[in-house]
């Protein structure tokens, strides 16, 4: 079976820091990933995806970036982290092809004070 | 560009029946899933519609109308268990095959 796992489930951080989020799929190979933020209250936001290794795409313009270094590792990564950046941190990954579901990590929870 | 609607919040009572609706508006639609998410964890997987109609799954089932880029979930029965928001998500082939999800419906069930 196919286990999803991020890390760490919660930070604090000042304004300014650097952030590196982990995301880790076991259990499949070639795997479609997905960052995800959910500000407190609202819907989900995709932020980056990745179809293979070193492959990203970019949803929204902002100081995060993503990198996939290995075929089931995502990495979301800032220089200088904002107090808009505070929210809740969702990895998610899917089958390629026409595969239907998302599968969501258990998150990370960061504040940026 | 895409936008999805769904109610900010609703209320229930234990046993009853409740429908969460989800409009729509797409270039490229291709499948539409419901999750839920329990407060401070990650959503899971409830539901998919690709064709118009019914599909049960349990107490929950899912209704879709494409011609009507509308979409209900349906959950019957409803225990304290079910409180949580309720995610309508649509994917769209003209976005990378990538899920656009709404805002989310905060369902509280009360005894």
């Amino acid at each position: 079976s196919q286990t999803i796992h991020q890390w760490p489930a919660t930070l604090v951080q000042p304004v300014g820091s650097p952030l590196s989020l982990e995301c880790t799929v076991e259990g499949t190979s070639n795997p479609n990933l997905y960052w995800y933020r959910q500000a407190a209250g609202r819907g989900l936001q995709l932020l980056f995806y990745s179809v293979g290794i070193g492959q990203i795409s970019s949803e929204v313009p902002q100081n995060l970036s993503a990198s996939r270094p290995q075929d089931r590792q995502f990495i979301l990564s800032s220089k200088k982290l904002l107090l808009s950046d505070s929210g809740f941190y969702l990895c998610a990954w899917r089958r390629g092809g026409n595969y239907n579901e998302q599968f969501f990590g258990p998150g990370t929870r960061l504040t940026v004070l | 560009g895409q936008n999805i609607d769904q109610p900010t919040e609703m209320t229930a009572t234990e046993g009853a029946i409740v429908q969460i609706n989800c409009t729509y508006q797409t270039s490229g639609f291709n499948g539409l899933f419901w999750y839920q998410q329990h407060a401070g964890e990650a959503p899971t997987f409830l539901s998919y519609n690709v064709l118009d109609g019914l599909e049960e799954k349990g107490r929950f089932s899912s209704f879709l109308s494409r011609s009507k880029g509308y979409s209900y979930l349906l959950l019957k029965e409803l225990q304290m268990k079910d409180s949580a928001s309720y995610l309508c998500a649509v994917r769209d082939v003209n976005y990378g095959q990538n899920f656009v999800f709404g805002p989310g419906t905060r369902l509280s069930v009360l005894p």
